[in-house]
């Protein structure tokens, strides 16, 4: 069964500081990955994606994440928070071709402190 | 507008008293699914549904029903809710497996 972990559970910084936000995955074959975010008392919103190509992806409000097959990693990454980027950030994998089911990671918790 | 309506948005009930939580997409989405968010947990899948009279157990299926009769609806019936089931739960929807999902806002239920 697939599996994803994310490494950090809550995470404070400053902001104009960088962020990278750890996810893995537990599946050997080909996976469609995702990152949301769930800003306070919303619904999750997709940030980015990855299907295949090029495995550096960019998302909405500068986010960006790469894809390291070989580690079975897809890391989100952003160079200067911003106080309006405090959420909880969830990594997703849904196995490619026939999977017909997605899991999340527990998430992550972005404080970022004025 | 393009969204995931889930009713209600809050709900406290008791044991053993049958619940339904209705959801509904506008954009002709196939893939339709269910998910409890836990603390420390993240998002974990009860059903989801691939079409209309298609549907299938995801990761933590037990004490929940779903049905499809039609595109648009996806509710998640609790025959005899327990405690164990108070959750933030969250429809979603999207246009096929694996593709982006929509996700409504969200059904806190207590279960006393």
């Amino acid at each position: 069964a697939q599996s994803v972990s994310q490494h950090n559970h809550h995470v404070i910084l400053s902001e104009a500081a960088s962020l990278e936000l750890g996810c893995n995955y537990s599946y050997g074959g080909t996976v469609n990955l995702f990152w949301y975010v769930q800003y306070p008392g919303q619904h999750l919103q997709l940030l980015l994606k990855y299907f295949s190509g090029d495995p550096l992806v960019k998302g909405i409000k500068g986010f960006e994440a790469e894809f390291i097959k070989s580690k079975f990693s897809f890391n989100l990454r952003k160079p200067s928070v911003q106080w309006s980027d405090t959420a909880e950030y969830f990594c997703a994998v849904n196995a490619g071709n026939y999977g017909q089911n997605f899991v999340f990671g527990p998430g992550t918790r972005l404080s970022v402190l004025p | 507008e393009a969204q995931v309506t889930q009713n209600p948005r809050y709900l406290i009930t008791v044991t053993g008293k049958k619940l339904t939580v209705t959801c509904s997409q506008n954009m002709n989405h196939e893939y339709m699914s269910w998910y409890r968010q836990d603390p420390g947990l993240g998002l974990r899948q009860i059903y989801y549904s691939m079409n209309v009279e298609v549907t299938d157990k995801g990761d933590v299926p037990e004490g929940y029903k779903v049905s499809r009769k039609e595109k648009r609806n996806f509710p998640l019936i609790l025959e005899s809710p327990s405690p164990n089931q108070t959750s933030l739960y969250f429809c979603a929807s999207s246009f096929g497996v694996g593709q982006p999902q929509h996700f409504g806002d969200g059904t806190r239920l207590s279960i006393l």
